[in-house]
């Protein structure tokens, strides 16, 4: 079964940091670009990052630009998004999806989503 | 922020048809980006529901349409049924320096 199974969400301190994890299973995952797509508490979708599917090109949101980086480990089958200095605002639902070139770079695996809270 | 316009919301009786707009500019779905769509349930993770302009991905019922014109995109439900009752989001690619991948604001879609 083609499965993304994000992980590391939790409350954390404005200024503080988190990384969250997208555990990859039933394709290639060195195969496809990824990317991270989060949604505040009752708003709608927002892209956050993307990174190609070697890990040698990456890209942003100019609102986490310069904060966040996205990385994958193709021998582990895992995307990863580092988030420094947190925002009030980065609270939101963040979910890794498979970008398909097949499909017109549509988003058609989407993980669960993990819950990141930044509050003090 | 979303540069892709949506209405906030659509309703319909059981078995009619519903359409949804998606409008953006001359940066994305008129610069000839494709634009896909994605229905959200509640309390769950989006999922894919058309992808470049008006195609159906496998096991996608063809009472979801799409279509694309211009600097706007629409999703139509044909035969509305109660588990249609989710949120749909348009997507599509920005060439602007603001950013590359861009969501519509989201329609509430609601069966009476």
């Amino acid at each position: 079964e083609v499965q993304l199974v994000e992980s590391g969400g939790g409350l954390v301190q404005p200024g503080g940091s988190l990384r969250l994890s997208c555990a990859a299973s039933g394709f290639t995952f060195s195969s496809y670009w990824m990317h991270w797509v989060r949604q505040a508490p009752g708003k709608g979708l927002v892209w956050v990052s993307r990174i190609n599917s070697d890990g040698s090109s990456t890209s942003y949101a100019d609102s986490v630009k310069g904060r966040f980086t996205i990385s994958r480990d193709n021998a582990k089958n895992t995307l990863y998004l580092q988030m420094n200095s947190l925002r009030a605002e980065d609270t939101a639902v963040y979910y890794c999806a498979r970008d398909d070139d097949s499909s017109a770079h549509a988003f058609d695996i989407w993980g669960q989503g993990t819950m990141v809270t930044v509050s003090s | 922020q979303s540069v892709l316009t949506q209405p906030p919301s659509v309703s319909g009786a059981p078995g009619q048809r519903v359409t949804i707009s998606c409008t953006g500019s001359s940066s994305n779905i008129g610069a000839g980006y494709d634009v896909h769509w994605y229905q959200q349930l509640p309390g769950t993770a989006p999922k894919l529901l058309i992808y470049g302009n008006s195609n159906r991905p496998s096991g996608v019922p063809d009472r979801f349409s799409g279509s694309k014109s211009g600097t706007s995109a629409s999703l139509a439900i044909t035969g509305l049924q109660a588990e249609d009752e989710a949120d749909y989001y348009c997507q599509s690619y920005d060439s602007s320096l603001s950013g590359l991948y861009v969501f519509g604001t989201g329609t509430k879609v609601t069966v009476l």
